[in-house]
């Protein structure tokens, strides 16, 4: 079956703009979780949701951040006025009901902020 | 901070050469850990995820063990070939949440 799927797989932008990177989990995973890496960096957690809520976003570096999941199956992450550290490999995972299911994680997208 | 951290950063290894890596993680609250093959442009593969003291996981040429009291585990790969080639994630699970905590990776190039 289909694995998880984001886009765009890559995005240049310029400093102060802002993006939205797109996630699609595995059909009927309840779970969806985005991290983000960082050059010479394992991933990094950002936010966790359970269905339609975020059920942990504590990894978020500040309020620029923002993600959404409004029918429980497609997530945006959303940044505003982006910044050059911003620049990193976005990551999407999605599992069947959480609590140490096995995440499957989707191919990425590279931000880059000039 | 959950502090989880994976040795050596990179290797070179040349094909038919056997190697392991290391991953230590946190020894108290552990629920789950969980072994990851990245290659570039892809999406990170799961390998194993390991949940009990002393398991032992195999699948072809890679396998792992966990030590959950001490806090770290081995992965080796027997005869390296050069699709073997990969950055290695071992990631923590605790208790007290659902995400990971990643470590930084173990770069593997293995020539032909």
């Amino acid at each position: 079956g289909a694995g998880v799927s984001q886009t765009p797989s890559n995005k240049v932008t310029e400093k102060g703009k802002y993006v939205e990177l797109r996630c699609d989990p595995i059909s009927g995973h309840t779970a969806l979780y985005w991290y983000r890496q960082s050059l010479g960096q394992g991933p990094e957690f950002l936010i966790y949701f359970q269905g339609t809520g975020a059920a942990d976003d504590s990894g978020l570096p500040n309020d620029r951040f923002f993600a959404v999941r409004p029918e429980g199956s497609v997530s945006t992450l959303k940044i505003q006025r982006t910044e050059r550290g911003d620049s990193a490999v976005y990551l999407c995972a999605s599992s069947l009901a959480g609590a140490g299911d096995e995440q499957f994680f989707g191919p990425g997208t590279r931000l880059t902020v000039l | 901070i959950l502090n989880v951290e994976q040795s050596p950063q990179s290797l070179h290894v040349q094909e038919g050469d056997s190697t392991n890596f290391t991953c230590s993680f946190p020894s108290s609250n552990f629920y789950a850990l969980h072994w990851y093959r990245w290659e570039t442009a892809k999406s990170p593969e799961a390998l194993f995820v390991m949940t009990l003291n002393g398991d032992e996981k195999k699948k072809g040429r890679i396998s792992a063990t966990l030590n959950t009291k001490e806090g770290y585990s081995y992965l080796y790969i027997k005869g390296s070939q050069p699709e073997d080639s990969a950055t290695y994630l071992c990631a923590f699970n605790n208790n007290a949440g659902n995400m990971l905590t990643f470590g930084g990776g173990t770069r593997l190039m293995v020539k032909p």
